[in-house]
């Protein structure tokens, strides 16, 4: 079992709306949390990076949280544009690096 | 700056062929990482290397597959008696520190292995 869990798998909104993606990790120990978009033909490029002392974080209209006692974290984006049509990949870091297999959006005009 | 640099962007080779594929890191960067993408799938960790220190190997899904890295500057992949089953792209990402104290790994644009 991956020790990095995201949900949904995809997700088609239409532009403008708000989404959420999920993240539930069980790695141990935790140090930090990163959230990575990867456009399609493209590397992942980081979007937020929270360390256990965290709870939120924004990049312009991403906003992630994490909660470290339930094990959860997620990531919000806001007023949607097409652009924001990627995988979203949840990397948790302990002794190494956990990724999640991804979040694929796609925002529909 | 300059960012991750990989090379080829495409290959595409016959069965059983060997491939050697490139990654120039960001100048500084101590850490490097390998990772297999196959198509509509996540990444797949393959091999860390941190500074002078032994690298990770965990990841290498077999005995075909080996990673060098000279010093703390070029990396590269080679892949012998290639399969259908390693046609994938394969990602390179450098950065500034250790992986377990969370430094922003940087990504290259990849390279894309089509075995035939």
């Amino acid at each position: 079992k991956n020790q990095v869990e995201q949900s949904p798998q995809s997700l088609i909104i239409l532009e403008g709306k708000n989404c959420t993606l999920q993240c539930n990790y069980t790695v141990s120990p935790f140090s930090n949390l990163r959230w990575y978009k990867q456009d399609t033909g493209r590397g992942p490029v980081s979007l937020t990076i929270m360390t256990f002392s965290e709870n939120t974080k924004s990049n312009g209209r991403y906003t992630a949280t994490l909660d470290a006692d339930t094990k959860q974290s997620s990531l919000h984006i806001t007023a949607s544009q097409l652009s924001d049509s990627a995988s979203y990949i949840c990397v948790v870091g302990g002794n190494d690096m956990r990724f999640g297999a991804g979040t694929r959006l796609t925002v529909k005009p | 700056g300059a960012g991750v640099s990989q090379s080829p962007s495409n290959k595409v080779t016959e069965k059983g062929k060997d491939v050697e594929l490139r990654c120039d890191p960001i100048s500084g960067h101590t850490a490097l990482y390998w990772y297999r993408q196959r198509l509509g799938q996540g990444l797949e960790f393959l091999i860390y290397f941190q500074g002078n220190s032994a690298p990770d190997k965990s990841g290498l899904p077999s005995d075909r597959f080996s990673a060098e890295r000279t010093g703390e500057s070029v990396s590269t992949l080679t892949i012998q008696r290639t399969q259908q089953e390693d046609s994938a792209v394969y990602l390179c990402a450098s950065s500034l520190g250790l992986r377990q104290e969370g430094y922003e790994q940087y990504f290259g644009p990849g390279t894309r292995l089509t075995v035939t």
